[in-house]
């Protein structure tokens, strides 16, 4: 069965470094879509993404967070100056029409 | 943000008895629900879905029930299976793909 795949599982970085995790959707989706999850509370939406433009975020998704589908397979999150708060898991998620989401297993961000 | 509320932090049950897991939304304009299994270091998979137009979906042994005016919905698995411990999002979408998650209930199922 068709996956979304996400790199790095765990990215180590230095406070204001500036990160990106990776994911692969699944091949015929066309919604996209960045989760996270800080340790011991709920999954909060990031961000959607449909068209090549985001389509919906949360306050969250500020002007630190970036989105991107570079080519025709990946779709990216950038952290731009990481903070200590920035510490969770992320979650991507794909859907071939509105519902339901696909998710990844996730890439765990450590900020040190 | 507590569009959706899973009040049960926690749920233990015998396997073959039935496993019932509440959720509970503020949200009025959520279209469509859904419930997500999650295992330790995975992501949610997805389980089961109702439109909020129906008050019912059943996909083997797994039903998801709605109550639209007491903003209510749960989902039955019977018989529960040891495989089944895990931990239960709900979640309410709007605008189709606008979803809130619930913030999970975890699920043992002792044999």
């Amino acid at each position: 069965e068709p996956e979304v795949t996400q790199t790095p599982s765990h990215q180590v970085t230095q406070m204001g470094q500036e990160v990106i995790l990776r994911c692969v959707p699944i091949s015929n989706h066309l919604y996209f879509y960045w989760y996270r999850q800080i340790l011991g509370q709920k999954v909060e939406f990031l961000v959607s993404f449909y068209n090549n433009e985001i389509s919906e975020k949360s306050e969250i998704f500020d002007d630190q967070f970036s989105v991107e589908r570079p080519d025709g397979s990946n779709f990216t999150l950038k952290i731009r100056s990481t903070k200590l708060e920035d510490s969770a898991m992320y979650f991507c998620a794909s859907s071939e029409s509105f519902q339901p989401q696909h998710f990844g297993d996730g890439t765990r961000l450590s900020i040190l | 943000d507590q569009q959706v509320k899973q009040n049960s932090p926690s749920l233990s049950v015998q396997e073959g008895r039935i496993s019932i897991l509440n959720c509970d939304y503020t949200n009025s304009m959520f279209d469509y629900f859904l419930w997500y299994k999650k295992y330790p270091a995975e992501g949610p998979t997805f389980l089961i879905s109702i439109s909020s137009i129906k008050d019912k979906n059943e996909d083997g042994r797994f039903t998801v029930f709605l109550n639209k005016s007491a903003k209510h919905l749960s989902l039955h698995i019977v018989p529960s299976q040891p495989g089944d411990s895990a931990v239960y999002f709900c979640a309410g979408v709007y605008n189709n793909n606008d979803m809130r998650f619930g913030a999970g209930t975890r699920l043992t199922v002792k044999p």
